[in-house]
């Protein structure tokens, strides 16, 4: 079946501009969470939903950062005037539930490019 | 903090070879650990896990154990092979409370034939 799907898979953008990022989680799944992967870096978690609401917003770097989804489906992360240090790997996963119940299914992530 | 630090990479190694990739973790609570898998042009995937102390994680020959004394989750193969290659990434997760995980830095695995 289909696994989770994001995008764009690249996207380049000038410093200063807003970007919109999705994410098409596995259909079921109730839990939703952003990652970040920076060069040589492991991931850092952005934010947490269960069904519609955030949970956990408490990996979000700054105010610039912002996530919202629909039910609980598509969830999209907007970055407002990106900085060169936003440049990264953003990733999305689901879950049916808590994740030490069952296990995250990531999509491939949307690099992101600020120059 | 929680924080997980994992064995530096690249790691290349020989068809056949033993591997061993170390992984230690700092928590503030009782975790459950996690290895994940990513391999190339595909999504990180769930490889294998553990939720209590002494338990071993086991999946496709790779091995996990779940060591509270010295804090550590090394991620063991017996004999690697060429379709191993990939970037390992070892995790962790508060039984209570963060529904979140707290990963490693990744370790990127080259197995040549």
């Amino acid at each position: 079946g289909a696994g989770v799907s994001q995008s764009p898979s690249n996207k380049v953008t000038e410093k200063g501009k807003d970007v919109e990022l999705r994410c098409d989680p596995i259909s079921g799944h109730t839990a939703l969470y952003w990652y970040r992967q920076r060069l040589g870096q492991g991931l850092e978690f952005l934010i947490y939903f269960q069904g519609n609401s955030a949970p956990d917003k408490s990996g979000l770097p700054s105010d610039r950062f912002s996530a919202e989804r629909t039910g609980e489906s598509v969830s999209t992360l907007t970055i407002q005037r990106t900085q060169q240090e936003d440049s990264a790997v953003y990733l999305c996963a689901s879950s049916l539930g808590g994740v030490y119940n069952s296990p995250l299914h990531f999509g491939n992530g949307t690099r992101l490019t600020v120059t | 903090g929680n924080s997980v630090t994992q064995m530096e990479g690249p790691v290349t190694l020989s068809e056949e070879a033993f591997l061993t990739i170390n992984c230690t973790y700092t928590a503030t609570g009782y975790p459950s650990l996690f290895w994940y898998v990513q391999y190339p042009g595909e999504g990180l995937q769930l490889l294998l896990k553990a939720t209590k102390a002494d338990d071993k994680g086991s999946n496709k020959g790779f091995e996990a154990t779940y060591r509270k004394e010295t804090t550590s989750f090394h991620l063991e193969k017996g004999s690697v092979q060429v379709s191993d290659s990939a970037v390992y990434f070892c995790a962790l997760s508060l039984i209570q409370g963060a529904q979140k995980l707290v990963f490693g830095q990744g370790t990127r695995l080259t197995i040549n034939p």
